[in-house]
């Protein structure tokens, strides 16, 4: 089965400063990458995703990255504000065959203003 | 938006009993519904996938008689945690994957506690 790892396990920053979580995968098959930023005790949020045709996708502070030789791929949150303080958790899937999220271990974001 | 409403979002339980956890899919076709596990500070372990009208497919290591999983509907999938025990008090979220292709939506989550 798929086996997602995540680094770091936790990341300050300082306020205004980037963010960067990456994520290594290991079925070649996976086509579909998510990241979803979850608070404490709530459901995760899907934040950005990225399909394996595709190298890179940005929305405003966010962006993700995929480099499907390597099978990994990276979350960047630029320009961080006190608010995007939570888990963040990657995860991988294939999408033809049963669409099972794997998710990575989390990264928690402490943001210091 | 798709909606997934899931019941209860607290439930505390005494040793040996079982507890029900409802997900339902609000406004959309659910044809597959997924049932992760996180333990604090952990990630989303999946437990199983259930597909409406079948039976469900368990990851490794999940007790199938444990944790038994209905998908009676398009709608609505549940999760009973059988003969429970403290170190099954976990958070439990469902998710749904719709086939009007909204993508993936969570459930809000059940807490359990098991005494």
């Amino acid at each position: 089965g798929e086996n997602v790892e995540q680094h770091p396990s936790t990341l300050s920053v300082q306020e205004g400063d980037s963010a960067v979580i990456k994520c290594t995968y290991s079925d070649s098959a996976s086509n579909y990458f998510p990241w979803y930023k979850q608070e404490l005790g709530k459901r995760p949020q899907l934040i950005i995703d990225i399909r394996s045709n595709v190298g890179e996708k940005k929305d405003q502070r966010i962006a993700v990255t995929l480099n499907k030789t390597a099978k990994h791929f990276s979350l960047h949150i630029t320009e961080t504000q006190p608010e995007d303080s939570a888990v963040y958790f990657c995860a991988a899937s294939n999408q033809d065959t049963g669409n099972q999220f794997y998710f990575g271990t989390g990264t928690s974001l402490t943001v210091i203003p | 938006g798709a909606v997934v409403s899931q019941h209860p979002s607290r439930v505390i339980c005494k040793s040996g009993t079982s507890v029900k956890i409802e997900c339902r899919s609000l406004d959309f076709q659910a044809t597959t519904m997924f049932w992760y596990r996180q333990f604090p500070k952990q990630s989303l372990m999946l437990m199983a996938t259930s597909n409406e009208g079948s039976k469900a497919t368990y990851e490794q290591g999940v007790e199938k008689d444990k944790f038994l999983i209905n998908h009676a509907s398009l709608t609505l999938s549940t999760l009973t945690v059988t003969s429970a025990h403290p170190e099954d008090s976990s958070f439990y979220i469902c998710s749904a994957n719709s086939i009007q292709n909204y993508g993936y939506t969570f459930g809000s989550g059940t807490r359990l506690t098991v005494v």
